[in-house]
């Protein structure tokens, strides 16, 4: 089952507009984290933010996490349309899983 | 790229037969996950191998089954194969075990297509 759960489901902006995904998990968690996924073909790790973090940057990145919400968002700032992908987010609960969520897909337009 | 290479890349196979996938992992890494990725969904965890035992295993039947070798690449075996089983099947590599996952490493996937 799907601990995570991404919105919007699509998301489609300009070049240079800031996109911002959220998501939304059930139980407590030690980290979260977020893929990129470029049309079928593997995830790549972007960003990983621990239970004990409230921000965290790396680059254009921006996350979030609010563990009485039971919550995160992805900011990508300046967005370029090589950052057009599906986004995932992933808990990881404890034990050697990380479960996923649905994925937001971001389309950026030149 | 994150030196995780799988093989095949795409394989097609009728209802009933068997398939084995594989992966191996970057250099360095002791842990192999196996993920199974429908289409327009998130990846679903099927089972973990860490130093050739199976550490941790998602909702997934029996006839899913994997094997780690000595030198950390994987296996993954589907048997009496089903249409539901075509997917992108993903193996993900990692350093060390524990109760908290650090980053995953993914190879490309091999793309299922089961008619």
């Amino acid at each position: 089952s799907q601990q995570g759960e991404e919105d919007p489901q699509a998301l489609s902006i300009q070049e240079g507009e800031n996109a911002t995904m959220n998501c939304s998990y059930k139980t407590s968690i030690n980290n979260l984290q977020w893929y990129r996924q470029n049309s079928g073909r593997g995830l790549v790790h972007l960003i990983l933010i621990r239970s004990n973090e409230r921000e965290k940057h790396s680059g254009r990145l921006r996350v979030t996490l609010d563990t009485s919400k039971k919550s995160s968002s992805l900011l990508i700032t300046a967005s370029r349309a090589a950052d057009t992908a599906s986004y995932f987010c992933a808990t990881d609960a404890g034990g050697s899983r990380l479960t996923f969520g649905e994925g937001t897909q971001l389309t950026v337009n030149p | 790229e994150t030196g995780v290479t799988q093989s095949p890349t795409h394989l097609i196979k009728t209802r009933g037969q068997q398939v084995t996938l594989r992966c191996s992992s970057q250099s360095g890494h002791n842990t192999v996950s196996w993920y199974q990725q429908a289409l327009g969904q998130g990846p679903q965890f099927i089972f973990q191998y860490y130093r050739e035992e199976e550490n941790g295993r998602g909702n997934f039947p029996p006839r899913f089954s994997g094997l780690q070798f000595p030198n950390y690449s994987s296996e993954l075996n589907v048997n009496a194969l089903e249409l539901d089983d075509s997917a992108l099947y993903l193996c993900a590599s990692s350093l060390g075990q524990g109760a908290t996952s650090g980053e995953l490493f993914f190879g490309e996937g091999s793309r299922l297509t089961v008619l």
